[in-house]
């Protein structure tokens, strides 16, 4: 069965630096997205990205937050420079177009510490 | 005010017995989705179920069934005969208009099934 998958499972990184998390959607879905979870709160949503472009974007997602598509596989999210706030578990999700449930699978998530 | 509201931090539910999980929404959008996702302590988001504003019938899935009841905004999951294995976070999440479809989650339930 087609799964998202997302690399680092978890990532420890120094406040002040740049990180990219990644992801590699199920292959024949259009629609992305990028959430997060800080420990023990609800999830958030962040950007959603369809057509190689964001289509929505929280206020979370500000300047220091990107993503990008960068060879039609795997769907990227970076922090340009991660604060100790940006700690949390941040999960890629993907839905296929026209979809009945409009389900959006999730991968694993990606923990990101930030000492 | 709280698009998803859960207002059950935690149960402890005996095994094999039914347990009701509840959601409540608020959306003047006439179209909308309504998801439950499950999340183990392994961190892995799971969905569960998933019923449309349109939907004539409740959604069932196994052992998993919704009691959506659309004048009172409430979409409640329903799982029959608990296992050990549903020990977990559940969370409603709500998908608002036809847009790009992000989801707006509850602060969720945790969920402890006793032997």
């Amino acid at each position: 069965e087609p799964e998202v998958t997302q690399t680092p499972s978890h990532q420890v990184t120094q406040m002040g630096q740049e990180v990219i998390l990644r992801c590699v959607p199920i292959s024949n879905h259009l629609y992305f997205y990028w959430y997060r979870q800080i420990l023990g709160q609800k999830v958030e949503f962040l950007v959603s990205f369809y057509n190689n472009e964001i289509s929505e974007k929280s206020e979370i997602f500000d300047d220091q937050f990107s993503v990008e598509r960068p060879d039609g596989s795997n769907f990227t999210l970076k922090i340009r420079s991660t604060k100790l706030e940006d700690s949390a578990m941040y999960f890629c999700a993907s839905r296929r177009s026209g979809s009945p449930s409009n389900e959006q699978f999730f991968g694993p998530g990606t923990r990101l510490t930030v000492l | 005010a709280q698009k998803i509201t859960q207002t059950q931090p935690g149960m402890f539910v005996q095994e094999k017995e039914a347990v009701t999980l509840d959601c409540t929404y608020d959306t003047s959008d006439p179209s909308y989705g309504l998801f439950w996702y499950k999340q183990p302590s392994s961190g892995e988001m799971i969905f569960l179920i998933y019923q449309g504003s349109y939907d004539q019938q409740n959604a069932t899935e196994g052992r998993y069934s919704l009691n959506f009841q659309k004048a009172r905004k409430s979409a409640n999951l329903v799982i029959s005969a608990s296992q050990l294995g549903d020990s977990a976070m559940y969370f409603c999440a709500m998908r608002e208009g036809d847009s790009n479809y992000q989801l707006i989650w509850g602060a969720g339930t945790k969920l402890i099934i006793k032997p």
